[in-house]
């Protein structure tokens, strides 16, 4: 299996600044995939990093927001813009296999707290 | 909309039973499909993977499928307190769209000593 780096773990914020967040594969992966999990929450899919192209965006989320970028096979990074207590939440990313059928897992995580 | 549905619990099990989890899924596209585990704090850790009809067996767990009742299910044996967490369902369309997953909203499972 994959193994994925996410960093930072946890962050605290002010309101109106942005926060990126990194994830490093430590092989070649087709997809990547950014998760936002609220509060007592299950996760929900931000959006769908591919290299070489743009992100594809979930109903909800925009890229003025959650603007992502993916150069290379192997990271990915996904950055919070103008946040508010509401985006307080875990951000995750998932990394997948080029296979069929190979499972997806995740980063450690991050745990954002906009104050 | 694709929908994956579980009853959020929590379900109390003593230690030592069998808990069984349930899953439903809306979209009959959907190829494969998981169980993760979440500890409190945690990110989510893969337990099972299933992709046909049947049973599949790992350790304590079983995972069964069937997908014209959309229905995936998880069993855990001889359940331990350390099993207590949050479990969560999650489908995908697999194929082009890869291992984009939906989840289900998770059941909490308490195993008591």
């Amino acid at each position: 299996s994959a193994v994925i780096s996410q960093k930072p773990s946890r962050d605290i914020c002010q309101r109106g600044t942005s926060l990126t967040i990194q994830c490093q594969v430590d092989s070649q992966v087709t997809m990547m995939f950014w998760y936002r999990q609220q509060p007592g929450q299950s996760l929900t899919l931000i959006a769908t990093a591919n290299q070489g192209s743009e992100a594809t965006y979930e109903s909800g989320f925009v890229i003025d927001k959650f603007p992502i970028s993916r150069p290379n096979l192997t990271f990915s990074t996904l950055t919070v813009s103008n946040m508010s207590p509401e985006d307080s939440s875990i951000y995750l990313c998932s990394a997948d296999g080029s296979r069929e059928n190979t499972e997806a897992f995740f980063g450690q995580g991050t745990r954002l707290t906009v104050v | 909309q694709k929908e994956v549905e579980q009853n959020s619990g929590p379900l109390s099990v003593p230690e030592g039973a069998i808990a069984s989890l349930n899953c439903t899924y809306s979209d009959r596209g959907s190829q494969s499909f998981f169980w993760y585990r979440q500890y409190s704090g945690k990110s989510p850790e893969l337990i099972m993977s299933i992709y046909s009809n049947g049973d599949k067996e790992d350790g304590r767990f079983t995972a069964q499928l069937n997908k014209a009742s959309q229905y995936v299910s998880l069993l855990i044996r001889d359940s331990q307190p350390s099993d207590s967490a949050t479990y969560l369902c999650a489908v995908s369309l697999n194929g082009n769209a890869g291992n984009m997953l939906t989840f289900g909203g998770g059941t909490r499972l308490m195993v008591k000593p």
